[in-house]
């Protein structure tokens, strides 16, 4: 079944620590994103690619980075963990439509989040 | 920059009646969609309806329709005949087109702050 998946769903850590938020879709959809997301506010855009070998920083400045090698795979990256980086973190990707009008209706498809608790 | 404002951050509905969550959207564009996702707990946002602002008529789908007033820049979600699983967060969004149809920009949603909608049995 076509979905998107994230892992992990759930992840402690402590202050230093280098973690990966793995992101993976099964739709061949060219564009993938990261948003930030914290109790009670809205979700914030970190990071987006449209393609292989793509990638932009979203609206939200953040201290991670992102990798696009495979179409399929998009994963986050925190070389040093802070408590200020606890949040729940959303994969989400969309259609690939042709440009224009119609592209603007892109649905975006998310994952079911990863909510990191950094100590 | 395009703003999208929620003012209702909580809302409750009996079982089968009708509720509306409010949004409201600042923007000097004159083409965009507009979208309505929503959040179960702990489970995956998935769009619920969307709208594009060159359309005048309103979008439906199935209980779910939008009360859409461009003039007003108001786009509110109306849930007809509540059910249990409807009990979630609703996020409504706004989407630029003005770059998109000349071939530049990114295809991201701004995203209100949500209204969480609890469904009284």
């Amino acid at each position: 079944e076509a979905d998107i998946y994230q892992t992990p769903r759930y992840l402690v850590i402590g202050t230093g620590k280098k973690i990966t938020l793995e992101c993976s879709q099964t739709m061949g959809h060219d564009k993938m994103y990261w948003y930030q997301q914290d109790p009670g506010m809205e979700l914030h855009l970190i990071h987006y690619s449209y393609g292989v070998n793509s990638t932009e920083k979203g609206d939200l400045s953040s201290e991670s980075t992102v990798s696009r090698i495979r179409t399929e795979h998009f994963p986050l990256t925190l070389e040093s963990a802070r408590p200020s980086h606890t949040s729940q973190y959303l994969c989400a990707s969309s259609e690939s439509r042709t440009s224009g009008r119609v592209s603007g209706a892109n649905v975006l498809t998310f994952g079911a989040g990863s909510r990191l608790t950094v100590l | 920059a395009q703003t999208v404002t929620q003012s209702q951050p909580e809302m409750s509905v009996q079982e089968a009646e009708t509720v509306t969550l409010s949004c409201t959207y600042d923007t000097s564009e004159s083409d965009y969609y507009l979208f309505w996702y929503k959040q179960p707990p702990s489970r995956q946002m998935i769009l619920v309806i969307r709208q594009e602002a060159y359309k005048q008529q309103n979008a439906t789908e199935n209980r779910f329709s939008v009360n859409f007033q461009k003039a007003a820049k108001s786009f509110s979600l109306k849930i007809s005949d509540s059910q249990l699983g409807d009990a979630a967060m609703y996020f409504c969004a706004y989407r630029s087109l003005r770059e998109l149809l000349v071939g530049a920009g990114s295809y991201q949603l701004t995203f209100g702050k949500g209204t969480k909608l609890s469904v009284i049995p």
